[in-house]
């Protein structure tokens, strides 16, 4: 049971570049999420999705496409790469009967 | 934006010692609070999630209780221990159910 699964872990962009983060999740969740870790502030959520061909905006989705064709997989797009989106950033699927979050390893961007 | 408040933002402590975190967060339209371990270079993990007012949870050392009505919770670690050091994160699902808010975190160091 792998769990929840993020790629790349690691990315190094030039501004206006576009790239897509991937995060796929083999518990069955309906629910998953794309939140950002910076610096000094608490893990923000970018969208969220609560199953396939539903997704819904976070605090911070300026900047930021998701879908979600089927449950497992939840990517997040980045049409035109800035500075300020230079983050480490989390997927994370929600089990149903308890609320908890599965988070991934995180993916470590840097936008140059 | 919602705002949940964790205080405070950084703790050293002695082995041994017992200490607790604050979380506040607004009390309307709550839904769920969330508490989460963060070791470093690894991925938040699921302590508790609380729902209801007066709720308190245990695992091991570590309990914590809610209060929704005022809008906070506490984390009590009873005798710390260096394989505690990480950092603790709440969440709060006042912003609706599929929304949820996460502070800056308290850094938790145990000094042996």
């Amino acid at each position: 049971n792998a769990g929840v699964t993020q790629t790349p872990k690691f990315q190094v962009l030039k501004t206006g570049q576009s790239m897509t983060l991937q995060c796929a999740q083999d518990m069955n969740h309906e629910y998953m999420s794309w939140y950002r870790q910076d610096p000094g502030m608490g893990l923000r959520l970018i969208h969220y999705s609560v199953g396939a061909g539903i997704t819904d905006q976070g605090e911070v989705p300026n900047g930021y496409n998701v879908s979600r064709s089927t449950t497992e997989d939840f990517p997040l797009r980045l049409l035109s790469a800035a500075p300020s989106q230079t983050s480490v950033y989390f997927c994370a699927s929600k089990e149903e009967g308890t609320g908890e979050l599965f988070f991934g390893e995180g993916s470590r961007l840097t936008v140059l | 934006i919602l705002n949940v408040e964790q205080s405070p933002q950084s703790l050293h402590v002695q082995e041994g010692d017992s200490t607790n975190f604050t979380c506040s967060f607004p009390s309307s339209n709550f839904y769920a609070l969330h508490w989460y371990r963060w070791e470093t270079a690894k991925s938040p993990e699921a302590l508790f999630v609380m729902t209801l007012n007066g709720d308190e949870k245990k695992k091991g050392r570590i309990s914590a209780t809610l209060n929704t009505k005022e809008g906070y919770s506490y984390l009590y670690i009873k005798g710390s221990q260096p394989e505690d050091s990480a950092t603790y994160l709440c969440a709060s699902g006042s912003g609706g159910y599929n929304k949820l808010i996460f502070g800056a975190g308290t850094r938790l160091a145990v000094h042996p």
